[in-house]
């Protein structure tokens, strides 16, 4: 199985930061990878695909990058509603895995 | 737009089998384009995927739950269902039904709100 490891696991931040949020895979994964929002109670969102593709719908603060093993999730400019946990997952190969996800709190 | 929603017993008894069912409204299960997966969270930790079904029957599980996962796909109703056996209090979790979209980098693009399945006696 890939593993996906995230970092940091939680992040303090004021609105209005820059936040980055990390994710490495234990192996390549061909850009295969997608970043997911959740809150509280509800369903996880999906933000980003293919490293980079910005799902329709999403703010254009969110941005992902990388390749290979190392990807980022960039949040320009928080905004009060961007407070959350954030996953990643590998689309690559089966089993689909996620990160353990990184928990954004207001500072 | 399309919808999904799970359904089932929210408590099931140690050893019995735990079954859900996700229904797909506004849109069809039968599109060439689209696998539908099944993804836990167990209280306050991370997602597992389970495993995924293609509309015409193919299936992918999550070989950590060995051969206690069976889904199966009803094209008639735009259903398809969720069946893990021999469960213990480690399988309680939320359980999601989720789109995966070629579309999308094969990532879940559509998520159902998922039920909460308790295993307790």
């Amino acid at each position: 199985d890939i593993q996906m490891t995230q970092s940091p696991s939680s992040v303090s931040a004021s609105v209005g930061d820059r936040v980055t949020i990390t994710c490495r895979a234990s192996q390549g994964i061909n850009n295969w990878l997608a970043w997911y929002q959740q809150k509280p109670g509800k369903a996880p969102k999906l933000l980003i695909y293919a490293t980079s593709s910005l799902q329709s719908g999403v703010p254009s603060r969110f941005s992902g990058s990388g390749s290979g093993t190392d990807f980022t999730l960039t949040i320009t400019s928080l905004q009060p509603e961007d407070f959350a946990t954030y996953y990643c997952q590998q689309a690559s190969s089966f089993p689909r895995t996620f990160g353990l996800g990184t928990k954004l709190e207001i500072k | 737009q399309l919808q999904l929603q799970e359904s089932g017993p929210g408590l099931v008894k140690p050893s019995e089998t735990l079954s859900l069912t996700c229904t797909v409204s506004g849109g069809s299960i039968s599109s060439s384009i689209y696998y539908w997966g099944w993804i836990r969270q167990p209280p306050g930790k991370g997602l597992e995927w389970i495993g995924s079904i293609y509309y015409s029957g193919g299936t992918y599980n999550n070989p950590s739950l060995k051969s206690r996962v069976t889904i199966s796909v009803d094209t008639s109703k735009n259903q398809f269902s969720l069946k893990l056996s021999s469960v213990t209090a480690a399988d309680t979790a939320v359980y999601h039904c989720a789109r995966r979209a070629s579309s999308s980098g094969y990532a879940f693009d559509i998520w159902g709100q998922g039920t909460m399945v308790t295993v307790s006696s």
